[in-house]
């Protein structure tokens, strides 16, 4: 199976920072990852997909890019409703895996 | 506007069945593979199984393989997670999601999910 680890597990900012979440699959996955944040006590919500393509609707204050085994999700100008935690997950073999998730809240 | 309902929900004793289902409405059900992810109490997202558009495709994760079923029925725009054998680590909410793809990629539109305790 593929393991992806995400780094840092968390961190702290503040309203306006830019942040940069890394995802590492153990072997080659092409662009086939997609990114997610989820708030405590609810669904996820799809944020990108093909590594760098937005979901509709996904403002893009959120960008992802990589490919191969490398993956950042980045986020520009930091605002109060994206403290949450972002998880990335391949879909480039069975069985699809999720990393375990990156914590962003306030510093 | 898109809405995905999960049910069947509930407490059930380790080694016991659970059927969950997954309802769609507001886009064409049957366009879409259809995934089921599942959340232990303060873990992370665990990805269970996905089904394809015409249901002929179904793939799983390792920790369910050969107990759970996922199965769909395009007649009523629903798609069924058949839990058999629970056991108590398998307490988590269960959420379904719609892919962006027939054949099963990733989700793109995700339901508000439904609690499984599993206790004796």
């Amino acid at each position: 199976d593929i393991q992806l680890t995400q780094s840092p597990s968390s961190l702290s900012a503040t309203v306006g920072d830019k942040v940069t979440i890394t995802c590492r699959a153990s072997q080659g996955i092409s662009t086939y990852l997609a990114w997610f944040q989820q708030k405590p006590g609810k669904a996820p919500k799809s944020l990108i997909y093909a590594a760098s393509s937005l979901q509709r609707g996904v403002p893009s204050k959120f960008s992802g890019s990589g490919s191969g085994t490398d993956f950042t999700l980045t986020i520009s100008g930091l605002q109060p409703e994206d403290f949450a935690t972002y998880y990335c997950q391949q879909y480039y073999l069975h069985p699809f895996t999720f990393g375990p998730g990156t914590k962003v809240d306030f510093k | 506007q898109m809405q995905l309902v999960e049910s069947g929900g509930g407490a059930v004793q380790p080694g016991t069945s659970l059927r969950l289902s997954c309802a769609g409405s507001g886009f064409l059900f049957s366009d879409h593979a259809i995934h089921w992810v599942r959340q232990a109490p303060g873990k992370g997202l665990e990805w269970v199984a996905v089904i394809s558009y015409d249901g002929t495709v179904k793939n799983y994760g390792d920790s369910v393989k050969g107990r759970f079923i996922i199965s769909r029925d395009n007649s009523r725009d629903t798609v069924f997670l058949q839990m058999n054998s629970l056991r108590a680590e398998e307490a988590a909410v269960y959420y379904c999601a719609k892919d962006v793809k027939d054949i099963g990629a990733t989700p793109d539109f995700w339901g508000q999910g439904t609690l499984v305790t599993v206790s004796s």
